[in-house]
């Protein structure tokens, strides 16, 4: 299986703040790769697709970028609804692996 | 709009088979650009990627799970289903559904969510 390594784990943020989520492959998955965002008690909600492609409906202060093993999830002037959890998966091997998350936290 | 919606028990006994259907609503699961997808969520963990189906019946499971798992289709129904045999704790957690979109020029991705349905493995 690819193994999906999300960095930093936490973090603590303020609103207007610029935030950065890493995501590593552990092996080459070129562009295919998605972006979630999830709340507590509800179902993750696609942000991006194939590293950097935008899902309809997202603000466009979220962005990824990355090709290969690397990959990043900017949110470029963080928002108050924006508080949740992050995800990423790898889509270009089966099992489509899940990164471990990213915790966004109100600083 | 697309809606999909799990159901099943929320409570299964140990070394029992936990059953859960999705139910989707607004497109049809036999639509050749969709695969149909089962994820869960641990409690205090991260996601786990189940396996999917496709129209055709063929499917994909993750190994860590392919011995214990089934998936199936009833497409006068518009649903899709999972089963889970031999159940411990481990098996604890959110089920969500998911439809994944794949483009013509390969890019993939979960676009449409269930709400998830807690199922708890105990007796």
């Amino acid at each position: 299986d690819i193994q999906m390594t999300q960095s930093p784990s936490s973090v603590s943020a303020s609103v207007g703040d610029r935030v950065t989520i890493t995501c590593r492959a552990s092996q080459g998955i070129t562009s295919w790769l998605a972006w979630y965002q999830q709340k507590p008690g509800k179902a993750p909600k696609l942000l991006i697709y194939a590293a950097s492609s935008l899902q309809s409906g997202v603000p466009s202060r979220f962005s990824g970028r990355g090709s290969g093993t690397d990959f990043t999830l900017t949110i470029s002037s963080l928002q108050p609804e924006d508080f949740a959890t992050y995800y990423c998966q790898q889509t270009n091997t089966f099992p489509h692996t899940f990164g471990g998350g990213t915790k966004v936290e109100i600083k | 709009q697309v809606q999909l919606q799990e159901s099943g028990p929320g409570l299964v006994a140990p070394s029992q088979t936990l059953s859960l259907t999705c139910t989707v609503s607004g497109t049809s699961i036999t639509s050749g650009s969709f695969h149909w997808t089962w994820i869960r969520h641990h409690p205090g963990k991260g996601l786990e990627w189940i396996g999917n189906i496709y129209y055709r019946g063929t499917s994909y499971y993750n190994p860590s799970l392919e011995s214990r798992i089934t998936m199936s289709l009833d497409t006068s129904k518009n649903q899709f289903s999972l089963n889970v045999n031999s159940v411990t704790a481990a098996d604890t957690a959110v089920y969500y559904c998911a439809r994944d979109q794949v483009a013509n020029w390969g890019a993939r991705r979960l676009d449409y969510w269930g709400q998830g349905t807690l199922v708890t493995v105990s007796s």
